[in-house]
């Protein structure tokens, strides 16, 4: 069975300085998506960035972007200027790709990361 | 643009009770799965449904079934509830039908803000 293991369960930046998530997974599929998901105190998981397997180049949005080892099975997330309002709970999912356009997420325990001003 | 939203937003209930959970998907989308995440912890994935059916299960007991209408809103419902059901309960809503169901073309899914569900 496909597992995500987040190994970091607080991570503290200050204030437009630069901090890194872990995440590593386990799967034996070759083809499959990765993702991060922020969940503020206000509950809603929003989507933050993913990763598709086959492609070598590592996703980028604005100020995040990932490290997308594939072999080493690592997906770690990269946060740029940290802004009071990345304060979070950032969980890494993994798509379980089951032989249909089914979206079964499989998600690590996730990262508590305070921005301290 | 509705997104996906759920209720009610919080819910008490005591042992032994039935609930039910209501979802409403995002606007476009067909397809609802539902998680529950407990107390510090990732979210589990519950069940998916589409056209109506349930079409994946997570490890969950048979306390947990779901129902998806025609206008593809959902409902989760739980039996005989324990403690350890408190929760929050996720709806996550996504796009299957009418596109190329490849894996290249995986629809991402839009989070609900949950019902937080505790029993007493």
């Amino acid at each position: 069975a496909q597992t995500v293991t987040q190994s970091q369960p607080e991570m503290s930046v200050q204030e437009a300085e630069t901090v890194t998530l872990s995440c590593t997974y386990d799967t034996s599929e070759s083809d499959y998506y990765l993702f991060w998901y922020k969940q503020p105190p206000s509950r809603q998981m929003i989507l933050v960035i993913r990763q598709e397997a086959y492609k070598q180049q590592n996703a980028t949005e604005n100020r995040f972007s990932v490290n997308f080892q594939k072999a080493a099975k690592s997906f770690s997330l990269k946060i740029s200027d940290s802004q009071l309002g990345d304060a979070a709970m950032y969980f890494c999912a993994y798509n379980d790709y089951y032989g249909g356009a089914t979206n079964k997420l499989i998600f690590g325990t996730g990262t508590l990361l305070a921005v301290q001003p | 643009d509705a997104g996906v939203t759920q209720s009610p937003t919080h819910l008490i209930k005591t042992r032994g009770q039935q609930v039910t959970l209501r979802c409403s998907p995002k606007s476009g989308h067909d397809t609802v799965s539902w998680y529950q995440q407990a107390l510090g912890q990732g979210p589990q994935f519950i069940f998916q449904y589409y056209e109506e059916e349930e079409r994946q299960r997570g490890n969950f007991p048979d306390r947990f079934s779901g129902h998806q209408f025609p206008n593809y809103s959902s409902e989760l419902n739980v039996n005989a509830l324990l403690l350890g059901d408190s929760a929050l309960y996720l709806c996550a809503s996504s796009l299957s039908s009418g596109v190329d169901l490849s894996f290249y073309s995986n629809q991402p899914q839009h989070f609900g803000d949950g019902t937080r569900l505790s029993i007493l």
